[in-house]
């Protein structure tokens, strides 16, 4: 258990449609980074937050966004669902940006 | 523009042997470089890690090599056990990109009884 709890666990959803994927870092974290992989595909990072503030963003889509709370806890909002944007999301956490990030268990999205 | 490349996208060996997973990075400003272990259906689990000013890490059973002049990273595991048998990632941190771990694409390992 790497302490990074994602929730849901599955999500099922129809083209058109928006969902929310939630992300609670490890205790004490300050680091949450997002990343997508697709069937076959390596991890694509997507964005990172640094303390509630957004400190990198890499193939993110416009149809997608995010944001850390001061709880530190992050959400990733995927919006106008394509077939395409299934894929199993990970967030992750770490401490700060120089140390080991560890991954949750991931949400798997299907769009139908 | 693929930065960091796992070029062998599956590698079988047999149990009690060594495997050797491989990684080429093209940025020279990477400076912490990290394997990652996956499971089907899984997060990705860190396994080792290694930091530029260092050419060697030891951690059990796996053992991280940089090479900063070929800018070569690779992963050693010995002996290899069934339980081994994941996708294995390398990623690296560094450069402009505070915080942000660049992914190599993957190698399956398979370890035979």
């Amino acid at each position: 258990d790497s302490g990074v709890t994602q929730t849901p666990k599955h999500l099922i959803t129809a083209t058109g449609q928006r969902v929310t994927l939630r992300c609670s870092p490890r205790s004490g974290d300050l680091s949450v980074y997002w990343y997508q992989q697709s069937l076959d595909q390596g991890l694509q990072f997507l964005i990172h937050y640094y303390n509630g503030e957004e400190r990198a963003k890499g193939n993110i889509l416009e149809r997608f966004s995010a944001q850390q709370f001061p709880d530190l806890h992050s959400e990733l909002n995927l919006s106008s669902l394509e077939l395409g944007d299934s894929a199993l999301y990970f967030c992750a956490s770490s401490l700060q940006g120089y140390t080991e990030a560890f991954f949750g268990q991931g949400t798997r999205l299907t769009v139908v | 523009d693929q930065q960091v490349k796992q070029n062998s996208p599956s590698l079988s060996v047999q149990e009690g042997r060594i495997s050797i997973l491989n990684c080429d990075y093209t940025n020279s400003m990477f400076d912490y470089f990290l394997w990652y272990k996956k499971y089907p259906a899984e997060g990705p689990t860190f396994l080792i890690s290694i930091s530029s000013i260092k050419d060697k890490n030891e951690d059990g059973r796996f053992t991280v090599f940089l090479n900063k002049s070929a800018k070569h990273l690779s992963l050693h595991i010995v002996p290899s056990q069934p339980g081994d048998s994941a996708v294995y990632f390398c990623a690296v941190r560094g450069g402009t990109s505070y915080g942000k771990l660049t992914f190599g694409q993957g190698t399956i390992l398979t370890v035979h009884p």
